[in-house]
Formats: structure tokens, sequence, C-alpha cells
């Protein structure tokens, strides 16, 4: 596609319910980054990919939290047992380049998470 | 802690005047800073970088300036023009990661 397509734009969870949040990033990009926006926040990392290899994963808030990428295109980002701060919205982005120094990032339009 | 702080959350110019969107840091070990702009529903697009080498970059109506003994760096907008509304952030490379600030959101006043 153009650009990055997350899916779905809106989800909405009962606190409990596990969700997954898709990103297709743009083809042949190395990097994918996941962050997490809070109301009125700026956006926060949470996790980068190099191709397939998630090499930093500092930014994940709990063991709730996981996201694969096993073909080096598309990723998941996962969260078990939803809780209510986990409420947000879900940016993707991903780059030509690899490194987690990444200027140019191109991001998707995010899937806002509300849990209930 | 905020280590990359925008401390106006708004800001309204008329358009045709200058907009300056404001950014401060705690952080030393940044050492490159980029500007992201937002609109609605959408995600945030780059828009205008420097590396701490440099104090001033240009790029066409947008130019960002870096004052780094003062852990402080603007964007101007000149002319602003109505396509310019939207969210800036500000943001700042260190230990290899992006940290954002909170944004600041711009309207332009026709």
């Amino acid at each position: 596609g153009a650009g990055v397509s997350q899916s779905p734009r809106y989800k909405v969870a009962k606190r409990g319910q596990d969700v997954a949040l898709r990103c297709d990033p743009i083809s042949g990009h190395v990097s994918l980054f996941w962050y997490q926006q809070a109301l009125g926040q700026g956006p926060e990392f949470l996790t980068y990919f190099q191709n397939e290899a998630q090499l930093d994963k500092s930014g994940l808030p709990s063991d709730r939290f996981f996201a694969e990428r096993p073909e080096g295109s598309v990723s998941t980002l996962k969260i078990q047992r939803t809780q209510q701060e986990d409420s947000a919205v879900y940016l993707c982005a991903s780059s030509s380049t690899g490194g987690a120094r990444s200027e140019k990032l191109f991001f998707g339009s995010g899937t806002q998470l509300s849990v209930l | 802690d905020q280590q990359v702080k925008q401390n106006s959350p708004s800001l309204s110019v008329q358009e045709g005047r200058i907009s300056i969107l404001n950014c401060d840091y705690t952080n030393s070990m940044f050492d490159y800073f980029l500007w992201y702009k937002k609109y609605p529903a959408e995600g945030p697009t780059f828009l205008i970088s420097i590396s701490s080498i440099k104090d001033k970059n240009e790029d066409g109506r947008f130019t960002v300036f870096l004052n780094k003994s003062a852990k402080h760096l603007s964007l101007h907008i000149v002319p602003s023009q109505p396509g310019d509304s939207a969210v800036y952030f500000c943001a700042a490379f260190g230990n290899e990661k992006l940290t954002f600030g909170t944004g600041t959101r711009l309207t332009i006043i026709p």
C-alpha cells in the first residue's frame, strides 16, 4: 500500500479481554516501531523491530504487552487482560532505514483502544 | 518525568504572520531534534529536523532554531497559512529512542 496501515481503527474492549492490533508497514521498510499515545500526551515508545528481530522492547509497560513481526513485514501488538489504563491510541511507524535512529518515520493513523 | 516539554498547549496566529512554537528539553544526551505535524485522525508526519552540531535549519517556510546552552528549540513558520493548523510535536533522539513532547495545537486564523 501507499502508507502504513493499521487495523482496526477503533477497538472497544471489556476489562480483562485480550486484544490484537495489526500494522502493515510500507512495503520494503526495514524498521518498525510501536508507540502508545495517551490522551493529551505525546507518543511514547513501546518497541522496535528491525526486520523480524525485536531489538528493543524496553518501552512495553508490562508483560501483558507482546509484539511480533514474524516475517519481517506485518506486525501485531497484543495486549492480554486489558485494563483501563491501557486506553490510548496505538501508533505504528515504519522506516526504510535500519537502526532505531530513523529520522523519516512514516506513521499510521493509529488504533484507538478504549477499555471499559 | 517529562524530558521534552512543550509548555504551550495551544497557539492562535493570524494568517500571514509568523508562528513560533517552543520546546524545552532536560536530557543533555539528546543530540538530534525533530518536529512532527499531526492532523486529526492521522498519524504524525515528519516536518523538519536539526542536529545538535547546528543552531539553525531552514526548509521553505519552516525554520528550526536550537539553543543548546538553554536546552531550547523553536519552530518558526512564516508566513503562516490555514493549512498549517495542526498539532505540532517536538521530539528528540537519545539512547536510540525518540522522545516526544506533549504537543502544541496551532490554529491559523484567516
